[in-house]
């Protein structure tokens, strides 16, 4: 069956700190990636998402590539800031619905 | 545009009572899913409808949890009865388009 896995966390930066939160997926066809996050006291929103191999998805200077051949879809920003604290879920939706398989979810801290 | 609206936010319960959760999605979204998440883990999803008919229930324990959305509009999740490995936080989403679903807050069950 599909499964995600995510690195486990806490992950603990300091502002304008560089992050990767790694996520590798195994799954049958061509399966759809997204990146979802979850605020304290909210719920879950979709971050970005990439839909065929070599795609980059990005949004809110958060970007993840579409890695066939290791199969994998990392997470990178470049900057973080306090306001990114918060959970990260990888998910994979494979092409037989729109069933959303999730990874455990990774908790970052930004400490000023 | 309205979120997904759920309700209650908080339940706490003694093992073996009953308890529902009500869910109405985003106007217009045919798709409803319900997800548990247990604590430190990723969401699963129990069930999914397309209007008001059964998409996907396989991971739906059938024998405590059912789940209807009778006008497909909104929906209710109810367990009957309640063990206390049934602690967790609901999740309802809806979605319109393949790609994204749109999650409510959610509704933390305790079971004691």
């Amino acid at each position: 069956g599909n499964s995600v896995t995510q690195m486990e966390g806490p992950v603990t930066l300091s502002e304008e700190a560089f992050l990767t939160i790694n996520c590798t997926y195994t799954a049958t066809g061509y399966p759809s990636l997204f990146w979802y996050v979850q605020y304290p006291g909210e719920g879950l929103q979709l971050l970005l998402k990439a839909t065929k191999a070599d795609d980059k998805g990005s949004n809110k200077g958060f970007e993840a590539t579409y890695r066939k051949e290791t199969t994998s879809f990392h997470l990178e920003k470049g900057s973080v800031q306090v306001s990114d604290s918060a959970v990260y879920f990888c998910a994979l939706r494979d092409n037989a619905g729109n069933m959303l398989t999730f990874g455990g979810g990774t908790r970052l801290m930004v400490k000023p | 545009e309205a979120g997904v609206a759920q309700s209650p936010r908080y339940k706490i319960i003694e093992k073996r009572q009953s308890v529902a959760f009500w869910c109405n999605p985003i106007s217009g979204h045919a798709t409803l899913y319900w997800y548990q998440q247990i604590l430190g883990q990723g969401p699963k999803l129990l069930i999914q409808f397309q209007n008001n008919g059964v998409v996907d229930d396989s991971q739906l324990p059938k024998d405590r949890f059912s789940a209807e959305r009778l006008k497909g509009v909104d929906s209710t999740l109810k367990i009957q009865p309640a063990k206390l490995e049934d602690s967790a936080v609901y999740l309802c989403a809806s979605s319109l388009s393949l790609y994204e679903q749109y999650f409510g807050p959610g509704t933390r069950l305790t079971v004691t």
